[in-house]
C-alpha cells in the first residue's frame, strides 16, 4: 500500500508560488521524506528530502509538519519547465528492506 | 560524469519471447533499483540491490521476472515468456547508499520502453 497521499493534479500560474501537499500519517520516526519529479518522457529526478526540519535547496523548499504526518513542497516561482508529476515518497519497510513506493503523484500544470 | 545508462532504449518483442534489459549504474553506487511504469501510471517498485545482493524479491510481478547484479555494477532484468501486460517503461536507478537516509538520492536512467506484441 502507498504510504503517502497526494492530490492527483494541481494548476499554477507562471511566476507564482506553488504548494504541493503530501500526507504521510503512518510515517515512522526514522523515515525520510523524499520528493522527486518526473518531466514528460523522462525518468524521475530528485528534488529534495528531509527528516524533521524544513529544508531549502536551489530547486525548492520542503516544509515538514511538527508531527511529521504531512509535508509541503514549495516551488517559489513556478516556471513552465516545472510542469511535471511530483512524487512524495517514504522509505517503506523494516530495516533491511528499502522499497520506495512512488504512488501516482501530483501532476502540476503551469499556466503561462 | 556519466549518469545511469540503460539499454536498449526501445525493445519490441513478440509474446512468449524472453527479453533482457540492462542497467549500468553510476560508478561507486552500491544501491541499484528497478521500477516499472505503465503508460499514464506511477512507478511500480520491482527490486533493489545492495551490492550484488537482492534481499527482497517480493516486488517482482511474477516468477517470469528475475534480476541479477554482478561486480556491484551492471544489472540485468530478465523477463521470460513475455506477455502483453509486461509492456511498460522499465526504469533503473542507483544511489550511493540504500535509500531512506542521507546519501540516498536516486539517479534514474532514461528507461527501456518494452512493447510486447
Amino acid at each position: 500500500d502507498a504510504k503517502t497521499t497526494q492530490p492527483n493534479s494541481m494548476e499554477s500560474n507562471e511566476e507564482e508560488p506553488v504548494h504541493l501537499p503530501c500526507n504521510h500519517s503512518t510515517i515512522s520516526g526514522t523515515d525520510y521524506i523524499h520528493w522527486y519529479r518526473q518531466l514528460p518522457s523522462q525518468g524521475p529526478e530528485y528534488v529534495i528530502h528531509g527528516l524533521t526540519s524544513n529544508v531549502n535547496n536551489r530547486m525548492a523548499s520542503l516544509a515538514i509538519a511538527e508531527d511529521r504526518k504531512s509535508s509541503t513542497l514549495i516551488l517559489h516561482r513556478a516556471t513552465l519547465r516545472d510542469a511535471a508529476v511530483y512524487y512524495c515518497i517514504l522509505r517503506d519497510g523494516f530495516a533491511g528492506t528499502y522499497k520506495y513506493i512512488f504512488g501516482t503523484g501530483t501532476r502540476l500544470k503551469v499556466l503561462a | 560524469g556519466a549518469g545511469v545508462s540503460q539499454s536498449p532504449s526501445n525493445k519490441v518483442t513478440e509474446k512468449g519471447k524472453d527479453v533482457e534489459l540492462r542497467c549500468d549504474p553510476i560508478s561507486g553506487h552500491t544501491a541499484l533499483y528497478w521500477y516499472r511504469q505503465r503508460l499514464g501510471q506511477g512507478l511500480e517498485f520491482l527490486i533493489y540491490f545492495q551490492g550484488n545482493s537482492a534481499p527482497d524479491k517480493s516486488g517482482l510481478p511474477s516468477d517470469r521476472f528475475s534480476a541479477e547484479r554482478t561486480g556491484e555494477s551492471v544489472s540485468t532484468l530478465t523477463i521470460q515468456r513475455t506477455q502483453q501486460e509486461d509492456s511498460a517503461v522499465y526504469l533503473c536507478a542507483s544511489s550511493l547508499a540504500l535509500a531512506g537516509g542521507k546519501n540516498n538520492e536516486q539517479f534514474f536512467g532514461p528507461g527501456t520502453r518494452l512493447t510486447v506484441l
